[in-house]
């Protein structure tokens, strides 16, 4: 079974710097999708990033790009001049492709973002 | 908004009593699937639906049940609340292979 690590429970920024959230993941596969979420205070999941494992190239949507090492596993998220409505929960997925394509989630990382 | 609606929004029931959490969506998705969200767990899969009447189980499926017998409904059923069951629910959406999932604004529910 996937399984997807966040070993950050909390993470400060202040407003305008850069931060980096980190996550790794396990899986047999070869060929997957991960994805960033980010949960505000309404409680709504919203998608931040995605990265298709075939493809090298890291994805970047605006201020959040992506560091995916493949053979390390690891897929860290970059947010740049961090806003005070980045502030929220940040989870990491995992999605094998083909089958149920269940989400796997990390537990988690809370970001605050400091004015 | 991918025309997805949980309801009720916030529940409050006793322990023992069944319960019925609805996510209803109005753009013939194919794949609905139920998560929970508890703190220092992330979400984590009840069941999920891959199309009407098929169903199966996710990772934490024990002392829930689900029926989907029309495409824009899928129902969790707790049979019996227990305390350990109250959590945030959220439904999820997928038209098909390989595309985004749309989650809904979740359920509270909490279980005395």
């Amino acid at each position: 079974a996937q399984t997807v690590t966040q070993s950050q429970p909390e993470m400060s920024v202040q407003e305008a710097e850069t931060v980096t959230l980190s996550c790794t993941y396990d899986t047999s596969e070869s060929d997957y999708y991960l994805f960033w979420y980010k949960q505000p205070p309404s409680r709504q999941m919203i998608l931040v990033i995605r990265q298709e494992a075939y493809k090298q190239q890291n994805a970047t949507e605006n201020r959040f790009s992506v560091n995916f090492q493949k053979a390390a596993k690891s897929f860290s998220l970059k947010i740049s001049d961090s806003q005070l409505g980045d502030a929220a929960m940040y989870f990491c997925a995992y999605r094998s492709r083909g089958g149920s394509e269940k989400l796997v989630f990390g537990k988690g990382t809370k970001l605050t973002v400091n004015p | 908004d991918a025309g997805i609606t949980q309801s009720p929004r916030h529940k409050v029931t006793e322990t023992g009593t069944p319960v019925t959490l609805r996510c209803h969506q109005t753009e013939n998705h194919r794949y609905m699937y139920w998560y929970r969200q508890d703190p220092g767990h992330g979400l984590r899969l009840i069941h999920y639906s891959y199309g009407v009447k098929d169903t199966d189980k996710g990772e934490v499926s024990d002392g829930y049940s689900v029926s989907r017998s029309k495409t824009e409904d899928f129902l969790l059923t707790l049979e019996s609340a227990t305390s350990s069951q109250t959590s945030v629910y959220f439904c999820a959406i997928r038209m098909g292979q390989g595309v985004e999932a749309f989650f809904g604004q979740g359920t509270r529910l909490t279980v005395v």
